[in-house]
């Protein structure tokens, strides 16, 4: 199957300062990667949709000067927590989806820790 | 959750048994999706079932879908402590771009 990857696997930030994660898709093209965000114990939810060459649609609630995302070509998409607080703390996770079909391959994670 | 719930949300059998997670939802959908996820970690993707299908199976994943009641259940048989993880299921809202609405999801726990 379609491999996606993020990078960091895990990090931990100082309060304040900004995180940013990547989402790579290794062996196919993506023009749409999704971001999601799960607690400890909880659901995944899903923050904002990625297009490449333009802005990114959050979903309500999600406060878009917090969490720029950027998909600057078809196998990267970042996301970038600005200002992090220790309540940003979670399990951020990535989709991608290929071009050609209509299935969404997740990557393996980052957890975010901000201390 | 953003979608619907699942249960039960947490479930413990022993080796052998069979394990039944329900999930329900509120909108019209596409298809409806069942994922696994390790402790902590990323997720795998189980089964796919489309609206106009009424149940799959893959090895021992057997999954129902429910349209009228809104509503799908995944059924591991002879279950394995190996299936001990967290499943959710996840629709797509009747979207075709690909985004997922997870469920609440249900914590298996299979003792050997």
């Amino acid at each position: 199957g379609a491999v996606v990857s993020q990078h960091p696997s895990w990090v931990i930030c100082k309060s304040g300062t900004s995180v940013k994660i990547e989402c790579r898709s290794l062996d196919f093209q993506a023009t749409t990667m999704f971001w999601y965000r799960q607690f400890p114990k909880q659901s995944l939810m899903l923050m904002a949709t990625s297009n490449e060459g333009s802005k990114a649609t959050y979903e309500q609630g999600v406060e878009k000067d917090k969490f720029l995302i950027n998909h600057a070509s078809l196998t990267l998409s970042t996301l970038t927590v600005t200002s992090a607080h220790p309540e940003d703390s979670s399990f951020y996770i990535c989709s991608a989806r290929d071009v050609r079909g209509t299935e969404a391959f997740f990557g393996q994670g980052t957890r975010l820790t901000v201390v | 959750s953003q979608q619907g719930e699942e249960d039960p949300q947490a479930l413990s059998i022993q080796e052998g048994e069979n394990a039944t997670m329900n999930c329900s939802y509120k909108t019209s959908i596409n298809n409806l999706q069942w994922y696994r996820q390790n402790s902590g970690r990323g997720l795998v993707h189980l089964i796919l079932i489309r609206s106009n299908e009424r149940e799959k199976h893959s090895g021992r994943l057997r999954v129902t879908l429910d349209t009228s009641k809104k509503s799908s259940s995944l059924l591991i048989t002879a279950s394995r402590a190996a299936d001990t993880a967290s499943y959710f299921c996840a629709t797509d809202r009747g979207s075709t771009l690909g985004r997922l609405y997870f469920g609440r999801g249900t914590q298996l726990t299979v003792w050997p």
